[in-house]
């Protein structure tokens, strides 16, 4: 199975600045249809997760434009531009290109400072 | 809008079986699946199984093969998920989500609220 490992554990940030998370895949996600099946989603607490990141960086419809999602391969980031109070969270990147099965990262927890 | 309900919270006891459902609304049906994942408290997200809600095919977690059962009904547009002889590692939240019925790639846009499944003696 392809190992997801994303870094940091813990991601605490000031309000207004910009956060940053790495996500690596144990094997390139290149499909052999040419797409890139990395997602992104955001889980606040309490809260079922949600999807801002698909195909590494489609962002979903809805997600504000502070998210965004870049990479390739086996190497993809997400990024917030500045962050809100409302983006506390834990964040997962999944891939579903060497699926089955679908595999997430550990999570990335959010906070603010 | 599409929706995905989910059963309510369940306790069991270690070696019984529970039996969650998803109802789905605001799309066909047959033209997607269901893929199914599990939170345990506090934790990550664990991929359980899909299946498709065309033709009912299957895959499942291969830790879970032999204790998980997925089905659906596409007359009433729900999706039930199976697990038998229950641990206490078991305790979990339980997620239906939407994917592709063709076979998944993780797409997963639209979500259930969840079913949180406890097991206790």
């Amino acid at each position: 199975d392809v190992v997801m490992t994303q870094s940091p554990l813990s991601l605490p940030v000031t309000l207004g600045q910009p956060a940053s998370i790495s996500c690596r895949s144990s094997q390139s996600l290149v499909h052999s249809d040419g797409n890139t099946y990395l997602n992104w989603f955001q889980q606040r607490p309490g809260q079922s997760p949600r999807r801002l990141i698909h195909r590494v960086s489609k962002r979903d419809s809805g997600v504000p434009d502070r998210f965004s999602g870049s990479g390739s391969g086996t190497d993809f980031t997400l990024r917030i531009s500045r962050v809100e109070a409302e983006d506390v969270g834990v964040y997962y990147c999944m891939q579903g290109t060497h699926w089955p099965p679908l595999t997430f990262g550990g999570g990335t927890k959010v906070e603010i400072k | 809008q599409v929706q995905l309900v989910q059963s309510g919270g369940e306790v069991k006891e270690p070696g019984a079986s529970v039996k969650v459902s998803c109802k789905a609304s605001g799309y066909t049906f047959t033209s997607y699946g269901i893929t199914w994942v599990r939170q345990d408290p506090g934790q990550g997200l664990e991929w359980m199984g899909w299946i498709s809600g065309y033709n009912g095919n299957t895959k499942y977690a291969q830790k879970l093969q032999g204790r998980v059962t997925m089905t659906s009904d596409t007359s009433t547009s729900t999706a039930y998920m199976e697990l038998r002889s229950l641990r206490s590692d078991d305790t979990a939240m339980y997620y239906c989500a939407r994917d592709r019925s063709g076979g998944s790639a993780g797409e997963l846009l639209h979500w259930g609220q969840g079913t949180l499944v406890t097991v206790s003696s």
